[in-house]
């Protein structure tokens, strides 16, 4: 069964880089992985699929400080020039014979 | 622009049922599928149903099979969540998403969502 694994939190300076992680489980590293984003009291927003081979398609009006990569089973989110809004939840998601997958959710604080 | 604008929420006693629905605008409706995403209060995501574009096929989550029934109208553009004997931990907010049009089970736009409380 396939699984996504993200670290609960994450912190980053205002105007620094971050760069989060999504792990595929065991047998599933070719899957491409949706990042998924949620400010504070606010529904999701959909930022890119990145696919195994790291390129990525961001979303309608997502700049390009967001940015993804590929390594293995892991897909990465790097977000660059950290900005007060980029406070938020971050999810990732993909899906396995007609079901769909999210990962538990990686809390981004911007210090 | 993209617009997706569920209704229908509020607060139900366990075991009664309630009907959700989501309003789309700015694209054409009847040719995406779409899908039914809920979220627990300080939870994370989950994903509940999908429905083809054309009404043909629909998938569900094992914890509302049998309970819960997606439907669309494209003539309104509108999505349904039909949600019977429902539970406490049926309490979220439910969101509506958009399929990517290549790639069904991926989503890439999300409407605001709305609350369902069960509780006696």
């Amino acid at each position: 069964q396939l699984v996504l694994t993200q670290s609960p939190s994450a912190s980053a300076s205002l105007g620094a880089s971050v760069k989060l992680t999504c792990t595929l489980s065991s047998g599933h590293s070719s899957s491409a992985i949706a990042w998924h984003q949620q400010q504070p009291e606010k529904g999701p927003r959909f930022l890119m699929k990145v696919n195994r081979d790291g390129s990525h398609n961001r979303g309608d009006g997502i700049p390009d400080r967001f940015s993804g990569s590929s390594s293995g089973a892991e897909r990465y989110l790097t977000i660059s020039s950290l900005q007060s809004e980029d406070e938020a939840d971050y999810y990732c998601q993909t899906w396995d014979t007609g079901n769909v997958i999210f990962g538990g959710g990686t809390k981004l604080i911007v210090l | 622009q993209v617009k997706l604008v569920e209704s229908g929420g509020g607060v139900v006693q366990p075991g009664k049922s309630l009907r959700l629905s989501c309003s789309a605008s700015g694209f054409a409706f009847s040719n995406y599928v779409m899908h039914w995403v809920r979220q627990a209060p300080g939870k994370g995501l989950e994903w509940v149903s999908v429905m083809w574009h054309d009404g043909s096929n629909e998938y569900y989550a094992d914890s509302v099979k049998g309970r819960f029934t997606i439907s669309r109208d494209n003539s309104k553009n509108t999505l349904y969540l039909e949600m019977d004997s429902l539970r406490a931990e049926d309490t979220a907010v439910y969101y509506c998403a958009r399929g990517e049009m290549a790639t069904i089970f991926y989503f890439d736009f999300w409407g605001q969502g709305a609350l369902v409380s069960v509780s006696s």
